[in-house]
């Protein structure tokens, strides 16, 4: 079947710097992506969501790029802080169908 | 207004033991939706519902069992537990599915079960 997937499991990175987690999606015809954040012992919290008529979308601090041709979905964090040691979700949707998680991706933010 | 509420957080159950994972929002929900969440993995769903009275399958639905009697309420039971249940499970809730973004789906704190 479809599937979410992504290219990092583990993203280590100093406190300040720009952070990059990736994820390729298999299903061309997902239409709507989101990505959770998921901090120790908590469920995912929504971050930002991308339509696909869309490429680009910034929110506080975090960016999602969407390139549809590759099918492939990033979220930038601006000047991480440790506060966003967490694991990141990319979920996509197809029409009414159900979101499908991804695996994860680990970052971890040194001071 | 708690948002979504499980419990137990944790479980420990014997191999064959039944159980129920209970969940409820008190935001007049009408989708709820169990997932659980292997160590390393995204969030698998095992069913969903669509509002009182109304249940569906997920993707991983074997081994589970699920009823809604009320808006509020959406329990998930396990008859006979095996190992392979061994899991984190999430249960959530948003208002419109067919206009669902992720900024409308709320999620609880999760339950940790453990069969051993």
């Amino acid at each position: 079947g479809e599937s979410v997937g992504l290219h990092l499991p583990t993203l280590s990175v100093q406190e300040g710097d720009n952070s990059i987690i990736n994820c390729a999606y298999s299903n061309s015809a997902s239409d709507y992506f989101i990505w959770y954040k998921q901090e120790s012992g908590k469920g995912p919290q929504f971050i930002i969501d991308i339509r696909s008529n869309m490429d680009k979308r910034q929110g506080q601090r975090v960016t999602v790029l969407l390139n549809k041709t590759v099918k492939h979905l990033s979220l930038q964090i601006a000047a991480t802080q440790p506060g966003d040691s967490a694991v990141y979700f990319c979920a996509e949707k197809t029409g009414f169908q159900k979101l499908v998680f991804g695996t994860g991706t680990r970052l971890l933010v040194s001071p | 207004n708690a948002g979504v509420t499980q419990t137990p957080k944790f479980r420990i159950l014997k191999i064959g033991q039944s159980m129920t994972l209970q969940c409820t929002q008190d935001m007049n929900h009408n989708y709820m939706y169990w997932y659980r969440q292997d160590p390393g993995m995204g969030l698998k769903l095992i069913y969903y519902s669509v509002g009182a009275g109304i249940t569906d399958k997920g993707e991983v639905p074997n081994g589970y069992n699920v009823s809604r009697s009320t808006t509020e309420d959406f329990p998930l039971r396990l008859e006979l537990a095996a190992p392979s249940q061994t899991s984190v499970y999430f249960c959530a809730s948003s208002y419109l599915e067919d206009r669902v973004s992720g900024n409308t789906i709320y999620f609880g704190e999760g339950s940790w079960l453990t069969v051993v």
